[in-house]
């Protein structure tokens, strides 16, 4: 089945611009959606369809998705953004949605 | 505001078998696919099981194919999942969600409840 492939982790400075990457064969010709988990929280849709945001989340959360890679994007980052972050196909060769293994991102 | 809530986690002994309820509100929930995603501790997300708005479309991780059935019951705005023949490797907590788009399987999933907890252990 379908495997996207994200780095375990990420570090950033505060203010800085953080950008985790989601590969996978491909993956441009798939829509992306990003998930951000705080520790201790369900999950929480931060970007869909490769690049549109939900109601309430910030600007500053934006999303690409070209050839082998997706990502999400995170500017100026705040200490708030320290979180584990998921990306997620649907796989229609199985019927199903595919996570990445996520990636935790780090503000210091 | 929708709002998914788990319940039926427990712990358990391996080989038996528990049933987990998600009650959702605040969306007309016979237009909605509905998933279940477990996250075992420490570890990533993992999918489990989609059931399409009307039933008529179910599907699961391999990990599950066989042990695990998903059903809803759109009189009572709930989506369940049957777990049978549980192992150690089944231990984890079990979000309910629910897709972004009325009707359409492949949405993403747009609301999670908080969870429940499945401990399988002897």
């Amino acid at each position: 089945s379908y495997v996207l492939t994200q780095p375990p982790s990420l570090s950033v400075a505060p203010g800085q611009t953080a950008r985790v990457t989601c590969g996978g064969n491909n993956v441009g010709g798939k829509v992306v959606h990003w998930y951000q988990q705080r520790p201790g929280q369900a999950p929480v849709l931060v970007v869909f369809d490769d690049n549109d945001r939900p109601a309430g989340i910030s600007e500053r959360f934006s999303g690409s998705n070209s050839g082998n890679t997706a990502i999400l994007t995170i500017s100026r980052a705040e200490a708030g953004d320290e979180a584990d972050y998921y990306c997620q196909v649907w796989d229609s060769s199985s019927d199903h949605p595919v996570f990445g293994g996520g990636t935790k991102l780090t503000v210091l | 505001q929708v709002r998914l809530v788990e319940s039926g986690g427990d712990v358990v002994r391996p080989g038996r078998s528990l049933r987990l309820s998600c009650a959702a509100s605040g969306l007309t929930f016979s237009r909605y696919t509905m998933h279940w995603v477990r996250q075992a501790p420490g570890k990533g997300l993992d999918w489990v099981a989609v059931i399409a708005y009307d039933e008529n479309k179910k599907f699961y991780a391999n990990s599950v194919k066989g042990r695990f059935t998903i059903s809803r019951d759109n009189s009572k705005n709930t989506v369940y999942l049957q777990m049978n023949s549980l192992g150690p490797e089944d231990t984890a907590v079990y979000y309910c969600a629910t897709g972004k788009y009325q009707l359409l399987l492949a949405a993403p999933l747009d609301v999670w409840g908080k969870g429940t907890s499945v401990t399988v252990a002897s």
